[in-house]
């Protein structure tokens, strides 16, 4: 069974990067999934930040395109997001997920969220 | 794309059926809308994608339906443990993945 968990400072300072990295177990990081990262608003509201294969490819959310990067690294069987000039409004809990991409495009397998707050 | 659900939300008796809208700014294709659950303190979890077709181990109750800009989740036999936020999802679009804002299922 695959499992994510999230890891990462739960406080950054205003205009600095926040960072996360996801540990993947029971699945290799190099089959054959999109590896992303949601973050969920004290509102409720989602919002999906962007996904990376493990040969590197990443496709990022337009919005957050200039501040966002993801990095894989199969070693460790992880993978990682970095969030630069971070303000209030990055305030969020951060989930990682698995990406299905054979047939149908959809995110069968969440991290529980890591909660990061900028202040 | 601007995904909106409706209604904010439904409060039901157990027993009854909800029936969940989701209404995209501009046409999606059935097989790049999906749909998820989330339960209070949990990760969401995939309930339906493809429009239609159930996530493992998600029961016939959950059924969904709809096409272009109109997709509908249908929760039949509503039980107690229903209460949570059900999010449509959509791919393909600019963002690649966006979600609706939610609709809260209360089961009273």
């Amino acid at each position: 069974q695959v499992q994510l968990r999230e890891s990462g400072p739960g406080l950054v300072k205003p205009s600095e990067t926040l960072s996360l990295a996801c540990a993947v177990s029971g699945q290799s990081i190099t089959t054959d999934y999109y590896w992303g990262w949601i973050r969920q608003s004290p509102g409720k509201k989602l919002e999906w930040l962007g996904h990376i294969f493990h040969s590197g490819s990443a496709y990022y959310n337009p919005s957050l395109e200039s501040r966002v990067s993801l990095s894989v690294d199969p070693a460790k069987n992880q993978f990682s997001l970095r969030l630069k000039s971070v303000t209030a409004a990055d305030t969020a809990i951060y989930h990682c997920v698995r990406t299905d991409k054979k047939w149908y495009y959809y995110i069968d397998v969440w991290g529980a969220g890591a909660s990061v707050s900028v202040s | 794309i601007v995904l909106t659900q409706s209604p904010g939300t439904l409060s039901l008796s157990p027993g009854a059926t909800a029936a969940l809208s989701c209404r995209a700014s501009q046409g999606v294709s059935v097989s790049n809308l999906n749909w998820y659950q989330q339960k209070p303190g949990q990760a969401p979890r995939l309930l339906i994608y493809g429009t239609s077709t159930r996530a493992t181990g998600i029961p016939d109750r959950f059924s969904g339906s709809g096409s272009g800009t109109d997709f509908t989740l249908i929760i039949r036999g509503l039980e107690p443990e229903d209460s949570a936020l059900y999010y449509c999802q959509q791919y393909g679009n600019s963002p690649l993945f966006s979600f609706g804002p939610g609709t809260k299922v209360e089961i009273k």
